[in-house]
């Protein structure tokens, strides 16, 4: 069954490096997102991604996120400059597309470890 | 701003019983509703879905019901098994505005007891 991989599982960085965070998505999959979980609390949207252009983003996706597919696979998440409050689950979520299937696939989320 | 709520964080059944999860919206764009299952240290898996012009959908053992006036929906699981035993996610989404992104309550942590 095709899945959702995320690359990689955990991530430890120092507070104001930057870090890239890759998902490929289910290969005819037409939507991508990515999510994320501090501990603890609820999955939070961050991005949606459709014909190479953001689509929408919350407000937590500040100037210091961006997001990028590559190439025909690769859809990443790039933080600028990391800070203690961006240590967090990230889940990167892709589907067929809208109108009445909405459900997303889910990758395994990496762990990111801000110190 | 919680639009999507689960009141209770924690839920224990026996096996063989009925597991009832419930999740209440504020949002009246919401049109579309999904369960997701947890594991730890996994990412949320699609269970099921409902469409808001449906009442009811059920899937297996699974079957989830939305009340719109209420704004309540709700999964029972019947009957419930050991391997059931993660956090639960409710998630809704609409249409008005919104690109298909989830929005999630905070879960509800079910375990069921042999």
């Amino acid at each position: 069954e095709p899945e959702v991989t995320q690359t990689p599982s955990h991530q430890v960085t120092q507070m104001g490096q930057e870090v890239i965070l890759r998902c490929v998505p289910i290969s005819n999959h037409l939507y991508f997102y990515w999510y994320r979980q501090i501990l603890g609390q609820k999955v939070e949207f961050l991005v949606s991604f459709y014909n190479n252009e953001i689509s929408e983003k919350s407000e937590i996706f500040d100037d210091q996120f961006s997001v990028e597919r590559p190439d025909g696979s690769n859809f990443t998440l790039k933080i600028r400059s990391t800070k203690l409050e961006d240590s967090a689950m990230y889940f990167c979520a892709s589907t067929k597309g809208l109108g009445e299937v909405y459900e997303q696939f889910f990758g395994p989320g990496t762990r990111l470890t801000v110190l | 701003d919680q639009q999507v709520k689960q009141n209770s964080p924690s839920l224990s059944v026996q096996e063989g019983r009925i597991s009832i999860l419930n999740c209440d919206y504020t949002n009246s764009m919401f049109d579309y509703f999904l369960w997701y299952k947890k594991y730890p240290a996994e990412g949320p898996t699609f269970l099921i879905s409902i469409s808001s012009i449906k009442d009811k959908n059920e899937d297996g053992r699974f079957t989830v019901f939305l009340n719109k006036s209420a704004k309540h929906l709700s999964l029972h699981i019947v009957p419930s098994q050991p391997g059931d035993s993660a956090v639960y996610f409710c998630a809704a989404t609409g249409y008005g505005g919104s690109q298909g992104n989830l929005i999630f309550g905070k879960g509800t942590k079910l375990s069921v007891k042999p």
